[in-house]
């Protein structure tokens, strides 16, 4: 089945800087591939997603990158706030019911 | 919410009681989920619905049982089976069950065993 690792696991960077989150999957089927945020105590929101027939997709300071070959995914933040701190998640799927999730990556930016 | 609603938002369960959690979304959605997510850990499924009377089990549904009797409901039960109950639940609907279909999730309801 499915398999999808996140890397790292908690990220730290000063406010300004920018960070990247990466995902690998093992299922080369897998066409969708969402991320959502959590905020301590909240529920998970979509922020961004990819389809297999893109290779990136940006939206003001997210952008998400795609290689199918390697079959690993990223997440890029640029210009980092602390409000962006929070536990990011990937996921991979073929359809939704079949969504597998990584582990998270708690993100923490330095004033 | 934003269109999917949990509660309570915290439930506390005495040993050898079954508790249910609500989970009602008004967003038309055809497909609900339920995940268990433990401190520092990612998602993990316990069930899924793709339509009405109708569920599957998901990665760790020992323990656990659903109903889905509405479109819009779909309640979780914890039963005395489930040997460690305490975590964050959280339910989820999307428009189908189709790739690319974002899912709204609820607020959550953190269970406690006491």
């Amino acid at each position: 089945g499915e398999n999808v690792e996140q890397h790292p696991s908690t990220l730290s960077v000063q406010e300004g800087d920018s960070a990247v989150i990466k995902c690998t999957y093992s299922d080369s089927a897998s066409n969708y591939f969402p991320w959502y945020k959590q905020e301590l105590g909240k529920r998970p929101q979509l922020i961004i997603d990819i389809r297999s027939n893109v290779g990136e997709k940006k939206d003001q300071r997210i952008a998400v990158t795609l290689n199918k070959t390697a079959k690993h995914f990223s997440l890029h933040i640029t210009e980092t706030q602390p409000e962006d701190s929070a536990v990011y998640f990937c996921a991979a799927s073929k359809s939704n019911y079949q969504l597998i999730w990584g582990a998270g990556t708690k993100l923490i930016i330095k004033p | 919410d934003g269109g999917i609603t949990q509660s309570p938002k915290y439930l506390f369960r005495k040993e050898g009681q079954n508790v249910t959690l609500s989970c009602e979304q008004n967003l038309n959605h055809d497909a609900m989920y339920w995940y268990r997510q433990d401190p520092g850990q990612g998602l993990r499924l316990i069930y899924y619905s793709q339509i009405v009377n109708d569920f599957q089990k998901g990665d760790i549904a020992e323990g656990y049982s659903v109903s889905r009797e509405k479109k819009e409901s779909f309640p979780l039960t914890v039963t005395s089976a489930q040997k460690n109950p305490t975590a964050f639940y959280l339910c989820a609907s999307s428009i189908g069950t189709a790739p690319g279909y974002g899912y709204t999730f609820g607020s959550g309801t953190r269970l406690t065993v006491v």
